[in-house]
């Protein structure tokens, strides 16, 4: 059964520091993982999609790694905003048990710039 | 192009009560799915519904089903509500073809469901 861990649970950084938001999967027979941002009470923002055959992707200050052998994807956030201050999500796409796709969800890391 | 988009935003109801939860998705996106959060569970899925049957159902009791029209707008019904049905329910649409949906999702604001 897959497990999506997001470590760690909360992060609080001065504005401006790069920073590294991680998610690991137990089984890597993916078809793609997702990084979501969610701000308080709100709906999903995605923010970067991994085809499992990629390695990774970019998207402004953002950058996404997925290394399915280790069951590890990295998300990259170049000199913090406050702005960025969010929970993360990541998730992974893999067949279900009735061969149809579904998403197994990371609980999320909550993310905090200081000004 | 717009968003998806969900309706009502806010809702409180009494136990035993049903609900019903309006999703419309981006244009041209075929598939619709279900996701219920609570701070407890994080995020679960519901059920997927393209071309207007449901494709994919996680683990609910059966309280919960839902539909999906022509023009792919969908909703979502809870029926006979519990305390423990308060939580943020979000739909989410992808381009989707007749194959596994492996697509992008994009997700709506969500439904803030309170029970009391």
């Amino acid at each position: 059964k897959q497990e999506v861990t997001q470590i760690p649970a909360a992060l609080s950084v001065p504005e401006g520091e790069n920073l590294v938001l991680n998610c690991s999967f137990t089984d890597s027979a993916i078809y793609n993982l997702q990084w979501f941002r969610q701000d308080p009470g709100k709906g999903l923002t995605s923010l970067l999609l991994i085809q499992s055959s990629q390695r990774e992707q970019t998207s402004g200050r953002l950058n996404a790694s997925l290394d399915k052998s280790s069951g590890r994807s990295t998300l990259y956030i170049a000199a913090s905003q406050p702005g960025d201050s969010a929970t993360y999500l990541c998730a992974v796409g893999q067949r279900g048990s009735d061969s149809n796709y579904q998403l197994i969800w990371g609980a999320g890391t909550k993310l905090i710039i200081k000004p | 192009k717009a968003g998806v988009t969900q309706t009502p935003r806010y809702l409180i109801k009494t136990r035993g009560q049903q609900v019903t939860l309006s999703c419309s998705p981006i244009s041209g996106h075929r598939s619709v799915s279900w996701y219920q959060q609570t701070p407890g569970q994080g995020l679960q899925f519901l059920f997927e519904y393209f071309s207007e049957t449901q494709r994919n159902k996680g683990n609910f009791p059966g309280r919960f089903s839902g539909r999906q029209f022509s023009n792919s707008r969908s909703e979502m019904n809870v029926s006979t509500l519990e305390l423990g049905d308060s939580a943020l329910y979000l739909c989410a649409s992808s381009y989707r073809t007749s194959g596994i949906g492996t697509y992008e999702q994009y997700f709506g604001p969500g439904t803030r469901l309170t029970v009391t």
